[in-house]
């Protein structure tokens, strides 16, 4: 373990309002990722970034957003838009190009209020 | 669209007799298979890929294409093998499928 952390662990939130997530990697990997993780559907991508500065949509993006201003750092923001967020979320990092092995996170869990 | 399925949500065996995960996909080009451990209280991490051919804590799994599956075999169930199992395939990002938890009885 080690070399990506997420902070908090748990967080709680009232509807109506942003919430931010936090995914740190000192793997000097330039591929990063965020996932949700609900029971009984899996892990399911919801953003990933190639290179700095670079993101793209995952499969369930609605009302999400992300940066990658640093190598290290990825935030997910969850945002009111987000009909259902209440979930287990998941970063993980890789180095870029054709597959490479994926490291996770320990995983924050959102629950909203 | 790529897919795939795991059809057991839950699968409980004994200690000491075989495992079989299932894992089916539907992928129109070559595919790239990975299978991922949870282990309690862990993180989620890389168990074993097919392109590799390798045995990991006993575990095996091999791509059949006419059947599109790739299903993990173990022949001795330990106790330590108990954990959530995930299968995955890579086209530019990983889809998983939605998990097998595996309970070993002692």
């Amino acid at each position: 373990d080690g070399g990506i952390t997420q902070s908090p662990k748990y967080l709680f939130r009232k509807e109506g309002q942003n919430v931010t997530l936090s995914c740190e990697q000192n793997l000097n990997h330039d591929a990063m990722y965020w996932y949700r993780q609900d029971p009984g559907q899996g892990l399911r991508l919801i953003y990933y970034s190639q290179i700095v500065n670079d993101f793209q949509k995952g499969d369930i993006a609605e009302g999400y957003s992300v940066s990658r201003e640093k190598k290290e750092s990825f935030p997910l923001t969850v945002t009111s838009a987000q009909k259902n967020p209440t979930a287990f979320y998941l970063c993980a990092s890789s180095h870029s190009g054709s597959y490479n092995e994926q490291f996770f996170g320990p995983g924050t869990r959102l629950t909203v209020l | 669209a790529q897919r795939v399925t795991q059809p057991e949500k839950l699968l409980s065996v004994f200690k000491g007799a075989p495992v079989e995960l299932k894992c089916n996909y539907s992928y129109s080009g070559s595919p790239e298979l990975f299978w991922y451990v949870q282990y309690s209280r862990q993180r989620l991490q890389l168990l074993l890929r097919h392109i590799s051919r390798e045995s990991i804590k006993g575990f095996t799994a091999d791509l059949n294409k006419g059947e599109t599956s790739f299903h993990l075999k173990k022949p001795f169930a330990q106790e330590e093998d108990s954990a959530m199992y995930y299968c995955a395939l890579w086209n530019e990002k990983l889809t998983f499928g939605t998990g097998t938890r595996l309970t070993i009885i002692p």
